[in-house]
């Protein structure tokens, strides 16, 4: 089964603070996602990248970087953390992009807190 | 508007009842695909099902693309499906394909 291990799993920071989330995939996927999750929102892509070294924006990228070193990870990183971003933020991977029979496996989350 | 709109937004069953979850999409269907998330958080991919009906155990998907929807049908429902069941629809991009999520359905299945 595909592994997908988010670091760490929970966390509160404060306002203007800087805040990195990490990903680690042991699937050897190309594709590689960050999103978010609200209430009463759906989850919501940030950034993705699909090559190390090379990332995209996705649907609300503003407030956010993201870093891809390698294939297996993949950071999200907040600079000046505000408190609206407070959410959940799941990584994902997959072996191609979000196309046909592609499957995505996700991460268990991590509960971000900004005070 | 939200692309994809999921119903009904909660549902409590007593075990051993069936449920029928909605997605309906506001854009034409590349593929579907239904997630399950356990309430700790994590998510599961259930099925991918651009079109036609696929099952796997007492789980089964119908997508009909002229009417813009799919459903999740669960047959004898079990404590352990309580969570949230999302759809999300493939949406073609400039820079790729993405997964547009719906808000989801929260189950609770009662014993």
């Amino acid at each position: 089964e595909a592994a997908v291990t988010q670091s760490p799993r929970s966390k509160v920071a404060v306002t203007g603070g800087k805040v990195t989330l990490s990903c680690h995939q042991t699937n050897n996927h190309d594709y590689m996602y960050w999103y978010r999750q609200d209430t009463g929102h759906g989850l919501r892509l940030i950034h993705y990248s699909y090559v190390a070294d090379s990332t995209e924006k996705g649907d609300i990228p503003d407030g956010y970087k993201a870093s891809r070193p390698s294939q297996e990870n993949f950071s999200l990183i907040l600079e000046l953390a505000s408190l609206s971003q407070t959410a959940v933020y799941f990584c994902a991977s997959s072996e191609g992009g979000a196309r046909a029979n592609e499957r995505l496996f996700f991460g268990h989350g991590t509960k971000l807190s900004v005070l | 508007g939200q692309q994809v709109q999921q119903s009904p937004a909660s549902l409590v069953l007593q075990e051993g009842e069936n449920a029928e979850l909605q997605c309906n999409f506001s854009t034409s269907l590349n593929s579907m695909q239904w997630f399950y998330q356990r309430p700790g958080g994590s998510l599961v991919s259930l099925f991918y099902n651009p079109s036609g009906t696929k099952h796997s155990g007492r789980l089964t998907s119908t997508t009909v693309i002229k009417e813009r929807r799919s459903s999740l049908h669960i047959s004898s429902s079990q404590t352990t499906d309580s969570g949230t069941y999302l759809c999300a629809l493939e949406s073609y991009g400039s820079s790729g394909n993405k997964l547009i999520f719906g808000i989801g359905t929260l189950l609770s299945v009662k014993p």
